[in-house]
């Protein structure tokens, strides 16, 4: 699977959009890319993910460039709860007898 | 309802004793998953499992035995427990391997080995 590279922290106002940045440049034409997050003390949650198109949920919006060298997770409106480590995944379509391999991600703020 | 439940949520146990880890899911996945979580926070793939079977096993200590008595239940059996086995552990199930299918965690189990 494909490295990605995260900014270690952020910190965003409660109420505005978070963009969360990722690189991935060397995904492969078959590779997704896959966000999860880890509030405080919980198992990792699944938000969303994108192969070549641009994706929104009732979680998030993912931005994916059309060179599919990175990505941006978009939280529209952040609230306290959204305080995590958030988690840029590129894996595999036939991947999943692999799991996922988790980075260090990055830890999100928000600051009321 | 819980989707995907492990117990216990603590455990403090001392060195060399035996102890197991149960997860269950109920949301009719095929494939089950073991992920450990050091003290540094990273989170790694210990096992797979797809309807019973072990898919993958990396490079995890043979103390560390998985079973899968059904496709709802994946426990992990530890025998003598060490110090470096302290963490958190997660529980993971999804539809099937591969293709694009994301993973439910369960709340994990913070493991403390004295």
């Amino acid at each position: 699977d494909a490295k990605t590279t995260q900014p270690t922290s952020m910190d965003c106002a409660e109420g505005r959009a978070a963009n969360l940045p990722c690189n991935h440049s060397t995904i492969s034409g078959n590779e997704y890319v896959y966000w999860y997050r880890q509030i405080h003390s919980q198992g990792p949650q699944y938000i969303i993910h994108g192969l070549k198109n641009n994706e929104t949920n009732e979680m998030a919006s993912l931005i994916i460039t059309e060179d599919r060298k990175s990505s941006t997770l978009i939280l529209p409106h952040a609230t306290l709860r959204d305080t995590a480590v958030y988690y840029c995944i590129v894996r595999a379509a036939g991947g999943g007898a692999d799991g996922l391999t988790f980075g260090k991600g990055t830890h999100l703020i928000i600051q009321p | 309802d819980t989707a995907v439940s492990q117990t216990p949520k603590y455990l403090v146990t001392q060195m060399g004793n035996d102890k197991s880890i149960k997860c269950e899911q109920n949301l009719g996945h095929d494939t089950m998953y073991w992920y450990k979580q050091d003290s540094k926070k990273f989170l790694k793939i210990m096992f797979s499992y797809n309807n019973k079977e072990l898919i993958i096993n990396e490079t995890v200590p043979n103390r560390f035995s998985p079973k899968s008595p059904d496709k709802a239940h994946l426990n992990l059996h530890i025998n003598s427990l060490e110090l470096g086995d302290s963490a958190v552990y997660f529980c993971a199930s999804s539809q099937a391997v591969g293709g694009a299918n994301e993973q439910f965690f369960g709340p994990g189990t913070r493991l403390t080995v004295l």
